[in-house]
């Protein structure tokens, strides 16, 4: 079995400043972990994914996440926000490995809402 | 390359109705995965579809159903519609097969508004 915990709702920051987007993950196999974001009214982007290689992933727009398996984490940060980031980013598990009953679907954490201030 | 398209993008029908819903993949992708998208609920794993085979599925009734067609597009049918099936329906491709490929690439969603 497969969660995700995203442990902020909201996040608030202003423009220029650092963003950090908190995700915990429980996974039974060697999990591939994703985040993606949401403008409203839209589909989901991808954002960036981690598959078992570097632990430190960098993805679209400026933003990078590090795989904790230690701490099982997979937070999501970016140096300076835009205010073209508003938007709501979901942190996803899935199992890893090939095949499998769990193949094909993707475990989404409840969503972070990230505002940015000018 | 073509992202994934949805069809219809907006949907209004009354109780006890039922609904198809349509997914066209990203060319080459042989997966097709449905998901649920509600303020409450989130975000909710339907089904998924890989070579015209139900691969997977997730917790919710008979009453939804899906399939997919030999070139992957797949559709979906919500039968009997409650108020609570008002939602914003995602559709998601990928190729379906090993790691380094899982991702899912979705598409803008039918939004389904029961009354």
């Amino acid at each position: 079995a497969q969660s995700v915990t995203q442990l902020d709702s909201h996040v608030s920051v202003s423009e220029g400043t650092p963003v950090l987007l908190r995700c915990n993950y429980s996974s039974s196999y060697s999990p591939s972990l994703f985040w993606y974001v949401q403008h409203p009214n839209k589909g989901l982007q991808l954002l960036l994914k981690y598959t078992s290689a570097a632990t430190l992933v960098k993805g679209i727009n400026g933003f990078e996440a590090e795989f904790k398996k230690s701490e099982t984490s997979f937070h999501l940060t970016k140096p300076s926000a835009h205010m073209s980031d508003a938007a709501e980013y979901f942190c996803v598990v899935t199992r890893g490995n090939a095949g499998g009953t769990s193949y094909g679907k993707l475990t989404f954490g409840q969503g972070t809402i990230l505002t940015v201030h000018p | 390359k073509a992202g994934v398209t949805q069809t219809p993008r907006y949907l209004i029908k009354t109780r006890g109705q039922q609904v198809t819903l349509s997914c066209s993949p990203i060319s080459g992708h042989r997966s097709v995965s449905w998901y649920q998208q509600t303020p409450g609920q989130g975000l909710q794993f339907l089904f998924e579809y890989f070579s015209e085979t139900q691969r997977n599925k997730g917790n919710f009734p008979g009453r939804f159903s899906g399939r997919q067609f030999s070139n992957s597009r797949s559709e979906m049918n919500v039968s009997t519609l409650e108020l609570g099936d008002s939602a914003l329906y995602l559709c998601a491709s990928s190729w379906g097969r090993d790691r380094g490929k899982d991702e899912q690439f979705f598409g803008p969603g039918t939004r389904l508004t029961v009354l």
